[in-house]
């Protein structure tokens, strides 16, 4: 069955570390988008790839980075620059036509010790 | 700036019928979304609204008014597993989703 895949499902990392949550789909979209989700807010956009080798930030860029060197691929990295880490992450995918929306993997959530 | 409001929480019981509302204000409108979120799991699609008028879709409803800036969501013959977050989201003039803070929504037997 197609569909996208985030792991790990929980992840601690401590102050200081880098991590790197994965994000993989074969739905052969060409889409792929990495939100933070905090309790009483909405989702958050981080960045998005619309195509391979090519990405863009989104509203909350900083402290993070990504890389897509291949189509089925989106990995996010949280760096330590990172101030508040601690979040629920998102990974997504869309093939662009608007009323398909977006597939969602079952998500990473994140914590700081 | 961009803008989605939707009531924080609700309660509704078993079996009744909700109606969550929706209003934004955004640059631009290519569509209109809601998705259902159970606690600690991904978002699943409902519906897609880009025309005005309301689209039924089994015990979900959705109604879209462009020029007010206003959608819902209908959810019929509650059930319990019907508790969760409904998510409304708006697709801006760049194609971005632009997400509400989402409404948890109780169902009481």
């Amino acid at each position: 069955d197609g569909g996208i895949t985030q792991s790990p499902k929980y992840l601690f990392r401590k102050e200081g570390q880098n991590v790197t949550l994965s994000c993989e789909q074969n739905l052969n979209h060409d889409a792929m988008y990495w939100y933070r989700q905090d309790p009483g807010q909405g989702l958050r956009l981080i960045y998005y790839s619309q195509i391979v080798n090519d990405f863009q930030k989104g509203d909350i860029a900083e402290g993070y980075s990504v890389s897509r060197e291949k189509k089925e691929s989106f990995p996010l990295t949280v760096t330590s620059a990172q101030k508040n880490p601690t979040a629920f992450y998102l990974c997504a995918s869309s093939k662009g036509a608007e009323a398909d929306g977006y597939t969602f993997g079952s998500g990473t959530r994140l914590t700081v010790v | 700036g961009q803008n989605i409001d939707q009531p924080t929480e609700m309660t509704a019981t078993e079996g009744a019928i909700v109606q969550i509302n929706c209003t934004y204000q955004t640059s631009g409108f290519n569509g209109l979304f809601w998705y259902q979120q159970h606690a600690g799991e991904a978002p699943t699609f409902l519906s897609y609204n880009v025309l005005d008028g309301l689209e039924e879709k089994g015990r979900f409803s959705s109604f879209l008014s462009r020029s007010k800036g206003y959608s819902y969501l209908l959810l019929k013959e509650l059930q319990m597993k019907d508790s969760a977050s409904y998510l409304c989201a708006v697709l801006d003039s760049n194609y971005q989703l632009i997400w509400g803070a989402g409404t948890k929504l109780i169902i009481k037997p």
